[in-house]
């Protein structure tokens, strides 16, 4: 079954210092791999994917991550993590060659503190 | 640019009663729309997505129920609401040919 896994429920770090944010997938084909970020009651945000080519990704607020398919993962990193980042992160995996028709599978999120 | 609409912001209706929520997407034309649903627990439950016009995909058996009464417009409605229907619920759209889903605000639903 073709599923996507955020083993962390959550993470904590202290301002200033690299974040991670885990994800691990099992799909056949190539997957589209995606992360999103909600902040409290507000709808998800799109922060970046991975499609094809080069393995690190960078995207909106400093955010970037690897794809790793010898691993199946795709972690969100970030170098030097603000207060203000603090959310619920999503990873989710899709694509034709998936053959989920245009859907998404969606990880559990993580929800990620941030510490002054 | 592409913009997306959810009304309205919040709801508390009693069990029983029914239920309409509107979602609209301006500024793209044929888009997919997809109706989520995000529990206490946070985890998103897709429970219809919609490639046209009366296209309907139901993803969850419920007592919940989508249309598409036009291109940009998709309504996620319920004729008697249960206590378990209470939730944030998202639309999100994607454009035609791809996946990357851009979502709305919400609306949280609060059934008592």
């Amino acid at each position: 079954a073709q599923s996507v896994a955020q083993p962390e429920d959550q993470v904590n770090v202290a301002e200033g210092n690299p974040l991670t944010v885990k994800c691990t997938y099992s799909v056949s084909g190539n997957p589209y791999l995606f992360w999103y970020v909600q902040y409290p009651n507000r709808g998800l945000q799109f922060l970046l994917k991975y499609i094809t080519g080069d393995n690190l990704v960078k995207g909106s607020y400093g955010f970037e991550a690897e794809f790793n398919k010898s691993q199946t993962s795709f972690h969100l990193k970030k170098p030097s993590a603000l207060v203000s980042d603090s959310a619920l992160y999503f990873c989710a995996v899709g694509g034709p060659g998936t053959g989920n028709n245009r859907k998404l599978i969606w990880g559990l999120g993580t929800s990620l503190a941030v510490n002054p | 640019s592409q913009t997306i609409h959810q009304w309205p912001a919040t709801l508390v209706q009693p069990v029983g009663s029914p239920l309409s929520l509107e979602c609209t997407v301006e500024g793209t034309s044929n888009p997919n729309l997809y109706w989520y649903r995000q529990a206490a627990g946070r985890g998103l439950q897709l429970l219809f997505y919609s490639v046209g016009i009366g296209q309907i995909s139901s993803e969850v058996p419920q007592n919940l129920s989508a249309s598409r009464p036009q291109d940009r417009q998709f309504i996620l409605s319920s004729k008697k609401l249960l206590l378990s229907d209470s939730g944030f619920y998202l639309c999100a759209w994607t454009k035609a040919g791809t996946d990357t889903q851009y979502f709305g605000p919400g609306t949280r639903l609060t059934v008592l």
